[in-house]
């Protein structure tokens, strides 16, 4: 079974510094989300990424999926309060014939003011 | 409606109680996907409804658990007998199914957060 790593677990940074956070799969990535979860809310869509080599940038933050690492990085510049949260990755698997979203256990992070 | 919402947003119940969760996905959107979120466990797929067929039920931990969909939208979620290792935030999901995941965005609601006793 496909299993996403995620790096760091935690982060604390203070606002206005950049910050980077990894996701490592076991096998090849077809299709990466990153979604952003507050607490007691949903999982809030980022960015989904498909080809190799793509990076795409909403605002502050960008991301890239690296095939041939089987590995994606968002990346955060300019860090705000509201950035805080828990940032989880999820790839699209095919089992048992039908598709769905495995997540890594995420990142959480703090930004100081 | 404009997003996937959940029903009820908190629930404490006993342990041995029956609870139901319920789901309504964005409007059009076929596929529905629930999930569990337990603390230190990450999510962790439970069901996935195509129309009203549930094709993958390969996550559901017991016989406990069941789930269905009714008009290709609204979807329960029941737990039986709940125990206090049921205790998690339930998010449900859903996407166009035209193309599957890797092209369709999938949207979660806000999620259940069950609590047992």
């Amino acid at each position: 079974s496909q299993e996403l790593e995620q790096s760091p677990q935690s982060l604390i940074v203070q606002e206005g510094k950049n910050l980077t956070i990894n996701c490592t799969s076991s096998k090849t990535l077809y299709g990466l989300y990153w979604y952003k979860q507050k607490y007691g809310e949903g999982l809030i869509f980022l960015m989904m990424l498909q080809k190799g080599g793509e990076e795409k940038s909403h605002e502050k933050i960008t991301a890239k999926l690296d095939e041939k690492k089987q590995q994606s990085s968002l990346h955060i510049t300019a860090s705000q309060p509201s950035h805080a949260g828990i940032y989880l990755c999820g790839a699209v698997i095919t089992q048992g014939g039908s598709e769905k979203l495995v997540f890594g256990k995420g990142t959480k992070l703090t930004v100081n003011p | 409606g404009a997003g996937v919402s959940q029903s009820p947003s908190n629930k404490v119940t006993e342990k041995g109680k029956d609870v139901e969760l319920r789901c309504d996905p964005i409007s059009g959107h076929t596929a529905l996907y629930w999930y569990r979120q337990s603390l230190g466990q990450g999510l962790e797929f439970l069901i996935y409804f195509q129309g009203n067929s549930a094709p993958d039920k390969s996550g559901l931990p017991s016989d406990r658990f069941s789930a269905e969909r009714t008009g290709g939208s609204v979807s329960t979620l029941t737990i039986q007998r709940t125990q206090q290792e049921d205790s998690a935030v339930y998010l449900c999901a859903s996407s166009l199914e035209v193309g599957g995941l890797a092209k369709n965005i999938q949207y979660f609601g806000a999620g259940t957060r069950l609590s047992v006793l």
